[in-house]
């Protein structure tokens, strides 16, 4: 069974540029999340998709995020424009179903710098 | 709000002797609790999960957990340590309630095998 895949693995940008995260989740996932993992620090949610629905948005500071999973399927994260603080590992996540007991399944992630 | 302490962010132990990771969690209803692992530039694994079953909780590698209720305590555990156990370990929990059951990392302890 294929993973969560992720791309790009690394990029690096200057502030104010836009970037963006594309995430394909595991066959047949309904839920996929997205997690911003700041150096040192555990992942923290930015935003979880039951199908191409949105479940909980409310740690996404929507004023430069913004995401979408359109057909239920892919889900790409964009930023725009980035600040330094927004360097960080992004990582998707994806669970067969929506609940807090399924195991989500984790992608190896984006790395961004912002310089 | 629910959370979860990591204490030490660093633990170093020989190889072949016990692994003992600690974690305590805050959360105002009985809550689901995992252990998480990450290789460099991987992706997070899930190593077990807490879902009110048994109190003592196997999981994959060797590696096993308590919950200790008037602790507010999942402590992680493996009898003899190997090399291939150097990671960084997350625990996480997650409300029981129906609805927004978003999983909340903690900072992380850096596992490194002395051989």
């Amino acid at each position: 069974e294929a993973g969560v895949a992720q791309s790009p693995r690394y990029k690096i940008i200057e502030k104010r540029q836009s970037v963006a995260f594309w995430c394909n989740p595991i066959s047949g996932h309904a839920t996929l999340y997205w997690y911003q993992q700041i150096l040192g620090q555990g992942p923290k949610l930015l935003i979880q998709f039951q199908n191409n629905g949105v479940v909980d948005d409310s740690q996404l500071p929507k004023d430069r995020f913004s995401a979408e999973r359109l057909k239920g399927v892919d889900s790409t994260l964009k930023i725009q424009p980035a600040k330094l603080e927004d360097s960080a590992v992004y990582l998707c996540a994806s669970s067969l179903v929506w609940g807090s007991t399924d195991t989500q399944y984790f992608g190896p992630g984006t790395r961004l710098t912002v310089l | 709000a629910q959370s979860v302490t990591q204490l030490g962010s660093h633990v170093s132990v020989s190889e072949g002797a016990l692994v003992l990771l600690r974690c305590n969690y805050s959360s105002s209803v009985p809550p689901y609790l995992f252990w998480y692992v990450q290789y460099p530039n991987q992706g997070l694994q899930l190593l077990l999960k807490y879902t009110s079953a048994a109190t003592l909780v196997k999981g994959i590698n060797g590696f096993e957990a308590e919950f200790k209720k008037s602790e507010t305590s999942f402590h992680l555990t493996k009898p003899s340590a190997h090399m291939s156990d150097a990671a960084e370990y997350f625990c996480a929990v997650s409300d029981r309630g129906f609805g927004n059951e978003k999983l909340t990392f903690g900072t992380g302890t850096r596992l490194t095998i002395i051989p």
